[in-house]
């Protein structure tokens, strides 16, 4: 079975800062790997979806790679700020329709 | 926009009620997914569907059942609810594969609190 993990579960940087996210996954054939941000008490927004034949993904100062024969994504957020701090949760698509396995996330507080 | 509402964000039920949590989507979309989330075991898949009237059973399907009558909404149903319930509940939506399997990005809906007393 899949397993997604995510390391560290928390991360405290001051502004300006860049922030490395890390994700792992157990099993190499994914379809995708989707990147996620979730604010306290509300749901679930997409930021970058990187498919399985690309390295990687960018959106703004946002960035994601992706490795997939060592099972490793990566989010980058470049010189971050007070509004970036949330849960960033990344998953990955285990089957051709749309079944996703989701790490517990890493929780951001970006300092002022 | 993909738009997914749901229909309560809290929700308060006593032990052995049965309770529905409804969520609608407006994108056309064939899939539809309900998770629980809680603190530290991160998303869990419940149950999803991938067409009206069918539905596949996810990681944790104990204790609940769902409705998929029409293809914008996807019910949720806890059939005596318990306090081990108590949760936060996403629906989520995507639309049907493309080639090789992508891109399909699943879009959430803003959560139910549920707290079962």
């Amino acid at each position: 079975k899949q397993e997604v993990t995510q390391i560290p579960a928390a991360l405290s940087v001051p502004e300006g800062e860049n922030l490395v996210l890390n994700c792992s996954f157990t099993d190499s054939a994914i379809y995708n790997l989707q990147w996620f941000r979730q604010d306290p008490g509300k749901g679930l927004t997409s930021l970058l979806l990187i498919q399985s034949s690309q390295r990687e993904q960018t959106s703004g100062r946002l960035n994601a790679s992706l490795d997939k024969s060592s099972g490793r994504s990566t989010l980058y957020i470049a010189a971050s700020q007070p509004g970036d701090s949330a849960t960033y949760l990344c998953a990955v698509k285990t089957d051709s329709w749309g079944k996703f396995q989701f790490g517990a996330g890493t929780q951001v507080v970006v300092t002022p | 926009d993909v738009k997914v509402t749901q229909s309560s964000r809290y929700l308060v039920k006593r032990t052995g009620e049965k309770v529905f949590l409804e969520c609608v989507q407006d994108m056309d979309h064939e899939n539809m997914f309900w998770y629980r989330q809680d603190p530290g075991l991160g998303l869990r898949l419940i149950y999803f569907s991938y067409d009206v009237k069918m539905k596949e059973k996810g990681d944790i399907p104990e204790g609940y059942s769902v409705s998929r009558e029409k293809k914008e909404r996807f019910s949720l149903i806890l059939e005596s609810a318990s306090t081990n319930q108590t949760s936060m509940y996403l629906c989520a939506s995507s639309g049907p594969p493309g080639l090789a399997g992508g891109p399909r990005e699943q879009y959430f809906g803003p959560g139910t609190r549920l707290t079962v007393t």
